[in-house]
């Protein structure tokens, strides 16, 4: 079965601290692993798709990366406005459409 | 349409009761999924449709769910009989089968309450 382990549960950083959120899984052949982020009250919203070890992908404070274990999503001089939860998932190879979650990384930013 | 949409936002029904929940994907997009979120969790599959047809339901958690999509558009998730165990968000999510990618894009989820 598919699993998704996502840490630390929760994050606390100052403005401009750097940090790495970590998601790790297990998974009977990749097809893609994702990131998403959730606000409260909202549906997640689309980051990031890998689907090859080596590959990142940036955008704006956010890069991901992935391994053929993990995924990190290392944010840079982080903002209030980052503040939200990280959802990362995994897509299995084979045709099965279904996407696996993990519990997520709850990021709060302190001004 | 520009994103998921889905209706009710929010749903507060009585132990029992039937309910009805849509979806309604991007535009062009063929393949439709439910997700169910408790809180503190991530999202769990339910059910997803490539055209009209359900193409698994592996993830519906017992027979009182059941999601119809008649003309390969709008989707709708049936609930009889409902329990308190049921109350969660439910999320909807469309792709462009086919498409360059596998992104699955989410709609704001209807949060569903049984008293």
């Amino acid at each position: 079965e598919d699993q998704v382990t996502q840490s630390p549960e929760a994050l606390r950083l100052q403005e401009g601290e750097s940090s790495s959120l970590n998601c790790s899984y297990t998974v009977s052949g990749l097809r893609g692993l994702f990131w998403y982020r959730q606000d409260p009250g909202k549906g997640p919203e689309f980051l990031f798709t890998l689907y090859s070890a080596g590959e990142e992908k940036e955008k704006e404070r956010l890069k991901a990366t992935l391994t053929k274990k993990e995924s990190f999503l290392h944010i840079t001089a982080p903002k209030p406005e980052d503040s939200a939860t990280y959802l990362c998932a995994v897509k299995p190879n084979f045709g099965n459409e279904k996407l696996t979650f993990g519990t997520g990384t709850r990021l709060t930013i302190i001004p | 349409g520009a994103g998921v949409s889905q209706t009710p936002s929010n749903k507060v029904t009585e132990k029992g009761k039937y309910v009805e929940l849509r979806c309604d994907p991007i535009s062009g997009h063929t393949a439709l999924y439910w997700y169910r979120q408790s809180l503190g969790q991530g999202p769990e599959f339910l059910i997803y449709f490539q055209g009209t047809g359900a193409a698994d339901d592996s993830g519906l958690p017992n027979d009182r769910f059941f999601a119809v999509r008649p003309e390969g558009s709008v989707s709708t998730l049936k609930i009889q009989r409902t329990e308190r165990g049921d109350s969660a968000v439910y999320l909807c999510a469309s792709r462009q089968a086919g498409g360059p990618t596998d992104t699955q894009y989410f709609g704001p989820g209807t949060r569903l309450t049984v008293l």
